[in-house]
């Protein structure tokens, strides 16, 4: 069965810090996405990748970096953490399809609070 | 800029009935994707429907889609306890937009009382 595994369900870090969010698929796709959720606001793209050193912006990058070593694991960088990147942080995954988009296969969510 | 828009925000009913949960989106898409989370976990895909195609059936759900109005419903029915979640649509970019990106709404509440 499909597995996205983050690496961390909660997590506390203090405000400054760096900050690795590390998010591992086992279906060898070539799509992950990082998202951030919060209430009110839905799902919001933060950054995605869809092959190995690849990345794009999603809507929202600003304070975040991202890596893509190995096809199977995306870490997300909070470069120097402050308390508006509290929220639950889902990473996800997706094979690469034709003209539209094939399901995105998601991992439980790392809660981050920033304190 | 979210795409789509899920209606209503939130929807209590009893075990047994109907649920119905319409999504709005703005431009042209490839395919509409409905997915589910249960509280405190990441999002389950439920089905996708093709921009060509008009009603999809999967189990309980029957998911409709009307491109010229660029709306979509998400029906369960004989809803259960365990059906309780927040449900999303999720639109691609159309033709024009990434190959890549998903823009996802900010979802429906659904609780389904025993």
């Amino acid at each position: 069965d499909v597995k996205v595994t983050q690496s961390s369900r909660y997590l506390v870090k203090r405000t400054g810090e760096k900050v690795f969010l590390e998010c591992v698929q086992d279906m060898d796709h070539e799509n992950m996405f990082w998202y951030r959720q919060d209430p009110g606001l839905g799902l919001r793209l933060i950054y995605f990748s869809y092959d190995v050193k690849m990345k794009e912006k999603g809507d929202i990058p600003e304070g975040y970096s991202v890596s893509r070593e190995k096809k199977e694991r995306f870490s997300l960088i909070l470069e120097s953490a402050s308390t508006n990147q509290t929220s639950m942080y889902l990473c996800a995954s997706s094979p690469r399809g034709g003209l539209g988009h094939q399901p995105q296969h998601f991992g439980d969510g790392t809660r981050l609070s920033i304190l | 800029s979210q795409q789509g828009e899920e209606d209503p925000q939130a929807l209590s009913i009893q075990e047994g009935e109907n649920a119905t949960m319409n999504c709005s989106y703005k431009t042209s898409i490839n395919n509409l994707q409905w997915y589910r989370q249960n509280s405190g976990r990441g999002l389950v895909h439920l089905i996708l429907i093709r921009s060509n195609e008009r009603e999809k059936h999967s189990g309980r759900l029957r998911v409709t889609l009307d491109t010229s109005k660029k709306s979509s419903s998400l029906l369960i029915t004989a809803s259960r306890a365990a059906d309780t979640a927040s449900y999303f649509c999720a639109t691609d970019a159309g033709s024009g937009g990434s190959n890549y990106k998903l823009t996802f709404g900010k979802g429906t509440l659904l609780t389904v009382n025993p």
